[in-house]
């Protein structure tokens, strides 16, 4: 089985200020990690992902998530938030061997980027 | 260019009545999916297809059809017996050759609403 979890219904922040988005992930095994972007009435677009590696990914817009193993998290983030950031944010995630199971995806994440 | 159609973005139900909704891609992905989208549940998997002719139901089947002729398409039925119908209805593809690292390429969605 695989979940997500995605703690925050809401995140605000502030133009400038770094931006952290909170998801933490079970599955069996070594997942395969993602975060997608969503925007009002659009599909989901993909920022990044994480396979095997350096446990910070780096992705499109200037974000970047941190994988921990430990923690089971992979928490997405941005040094300095643009309001063009304001999206909804999902996390998803596969197990390394689960042949083609399909993505499991968390609830989403609303994020405020306020001037 | 390549990529994921829906159509029509906005449809319009009545009571009793089905319809069909749209998802076409170009891609030469293998494997095509259909979620539900609805505020504060996040994405919920209806049924996905990962080879023609073969389809399998996702977490909530009940109320939807779906047939695979052809690759490129994956038309999703919503029946008279989906109680509740109104929601984001978004396809997504994804190739399955390869080491399995591939997110997925989402359509932009469309939006059904009972009247």
């Amino acid at each position: 089985a695989q979940s997500v979890a995605q703690p925050e219904d809401q995140v605000n922040v502030a133009e400038g200020n770094p931006l952290t988005v909170k998801c933490t992930y079970s599955v069996s095994g070594n997942p395969y990690l993602f975060w997608y972007v969503q925007y009002p009435n659009r599909g989901l677009q993909f920022l990044l992902k994480y396979i095997t590696g350096d446990n910070l990914v780096k992705g499109s817009y200037g974000f970047e998530a941190e994988f921990n193993k430990s923690q089971t998290s992979f928490h997405l983030k941005k040094p300095s938030a643009l309001v063009s950031d304001s999206a909804l944010y999902f996390c998803a995630v596969r197990a390394l061997n689960s042949g083609n199971t399909p993505l499991g995806f968390g609830k989403g994440t609303r994020l405020s980027v306020i001037a | 260019d390549g990529g994921i159609t829906q159509s029509p973005k906005y449809l319009f139900r009545k009571e009793g009545q089905n319809v069909t909704l749209s998802c076409e891609q170009n891609l030469n992905h293998d494997a095509m999916y259909w979620y539900r989208q609805d505020p504060g549940q996040g994405l919920r998997l209806i049924y996905y297809s990962q080879i023609v002719n073969d389809f399998q139901k996702g977490d909530i089947a009940e109320g939807y059809s779906v047939s695979r002729e052809k690759k490129e398409s994956f038309p999703l039925t919503v029946t008279s017996a989906q109680k509740n119908p109104t929601a984001f209805y978004l396809c997504a593809s994804t190739p399955l050759t390869g080491p399995g690292d591939y997110g997925y390429t989402f359509g932009s969605g469309t939006r059904l609403t009972v009247v």
